[in-house]
């Protein structure tokens, strides 16, 4: 147990869904990160929000949407989703900005894109 | 944008064996991490170290920023160090977004 935990933990999708991924921090972190990990690429780090600011991966496509609401809580909004968008999505939070900090990772959410 | 190279691909141990990880990067960088997934997918942040050494137990880290390498080290090893070791490089000057490299495979044997 890490202190992040994500939900769901599995998650089928068609391509015309809307869902949410929620990861949730008990450490006191202020930074928060969404990673993606598919089979057939490296990890690849999608956005970062850290002290209000959010920095994005520029090759992530607009089909994701993170959100914010406060230093404890993260969001990640998935529509109109692609076969290759599934992977398993991973959350993690650190302390300080930038990659300094260690980071604490969730569990992921599997998500499977029909 | 920059590469980011780790060998071996794949490694097998005997428990109690002593390897050594690598990760060569293609560029200057601001920051370099190593990561340990174990075999049911969590994800451990194992050390950030843009320059020099670091020790944490029986791992330690070398990054030789001039020469654009680091060297992950694992002694006496453990079935718990089974997993896939990740390095991650953010390019100096570049966005903030790091560079994963496609890991070392390790499997250590009791």
């Amino acid at each position: 147990e890490t202190g992040v935990t994500q939900t769901p933990r599995h998650l089928v999708m068609g391509m015309t869904n809307k869902k949410s991924l929620k990861c949730e921090q008990h450490l006191g972190h202020n930074a928060m990160y969404w990673y993606k990990q598919s089979a057939k690429k490296p990890l690849e780090l999608m956005f970062v929000y850290s002290l209000e600011e959010r920095v994005e991966n520029n090759s992530v496509p607009s089909r994701f949407s993170p959100e914010c609401p406060n230093s404890s809580h993260l969001f990640l909004h998935l529509h109109t989703l692609q076969p290759e968008d599934s992977a398993l999505y991973l959350c993690a939070s650190s302390q300080g900005s930038g990659t300094s900090g260690t980071q604490y990772f969730g569990p992921g959410t599997r998500l499977l894109v029909l | 944008g920059i590469q980011v190279e780790q060998s071996p691909p794949d490694l097998i141990l005997q428990e109690g064996a002593n390897s050594t990880l690598r990760c060569n990067f293609s560029d200057s960088v601001n920051n370099l991490q190593w990561f340990h997934q174990n075999p049911w997918g969590q994800l451990i942040n194992l050390f950030y170290i843009p320059s020099g050494t670091k020790q944490n137990g029986r791992l330690s880290a070398t990054t030789v920023a001039t020469e654009r390498y680091s060297l992950l080290y694992i002694s006496s090893s453990q079935t718990t160090d089974s997993g896939v070791y990740f390095c991650a490089v953010e390019q100096s000057g570049g966005s903030y977004i790091p560079t994963f490299g496609r890991g070392t495979s390790l499997i250590v044997h009791p």
